[in-house]
């Protein structure tokens, strides 16, 4: 089956605990991107991936870390949380930037 | 800045009539732009999309217009059903995606 997988679903952690969400599509997308949740907000993009070794900065990367080692993971480390960070996180993959995206169900992160 | 806004947070319609959400855009250079539907504690899903270089694309019940000029898009969903009830996001592509705020809508029996 198609998918985009994330872990954990639900994650509760204290401020300054690094943590990683780890996100993997089945599907060999080229395009990966993290986006956090808030009410009122909307979906905001924190980073991108256009291939392998090449990540960019989207509008709210402040405080968090990628990498794209390999084409199919794209985990978002947090090296040092904040309450701020406490949001609901979404992966996302594509074929190319310009197609449609496909979303993991959520991580939800509550940082103490 | 948002790029991507939709000014209703809310909406309710009757089961079978229509369902309009709007959205509006600042950047003339989007070329695509998308519908996302979500449900509670599900990620979202692509509904439909549109280039820049359509006014219109129909899918099923589903029908999206875009007003390049006044940088407005819009979806339709006629008739509208219970199931629809969730949260709608629109979303416009240039190198990365811009989503606006979502609207929620409850589709009344």
């Amino acid at each position: 089956e198609a998918q985009v997988t994330q872990n954990p679903r639900y994650l509760i952690t204290v401020t300054g605990k690094k943590l990683t969400v780890t996100c993997s599509q089945n599907m060999n997308h080229e395009y990966m991107s993290w986006y956090r949740q808030d009410p009122g907000l909307g979906l905001r993009q924190i980073y991108y991936s256009m291939n392998v070794e090449v990540t960019d900065k989207g509008d709210v990367p402040e405080g968090y870390k990628v990498s794209r080692k390999e084409k199919r993971n794209f985990p978002l480390i947090l090296e040092s949380p904040s309450p701020n960070q406490t949001s609901l996180y979404f992966c996302a993959s594509s074929p190319l930037v310009q197609e449609t995206q496909y979303f993991g169900p959520g991580t939800r992160l509550l940082v103490l | 800045d948002q790029q991507v806004k939709q000014n209703s947070p809310s909406l309710s319609v009757q089961e079978g009539r229509i369902s309009i959400l709007n959205c509006d855009y600042t950047n003339s250079m989007f070329d695509y732009f998308l519908w996302y539907k979500k449900y509670p504690a599900e990620g979202p899903t692509f509904l439909i999309s549109i280039s820049s270089i359509k006014d219109k694309n129909e899918d099923g019940r589903f029908t999206v217009f875009l007003n390049k000029s006044a940088k407005h898009l819009s979806l339709h969903i006629v008739p509208s059903q219970p199931g629809d009830s969730a949260v709608y996001f629109c979303a416009a592509i240039k190198n990365q995606f811009y989503f606006g705020t979502g609207t929620s809508l409850t589709v009344i029996p």
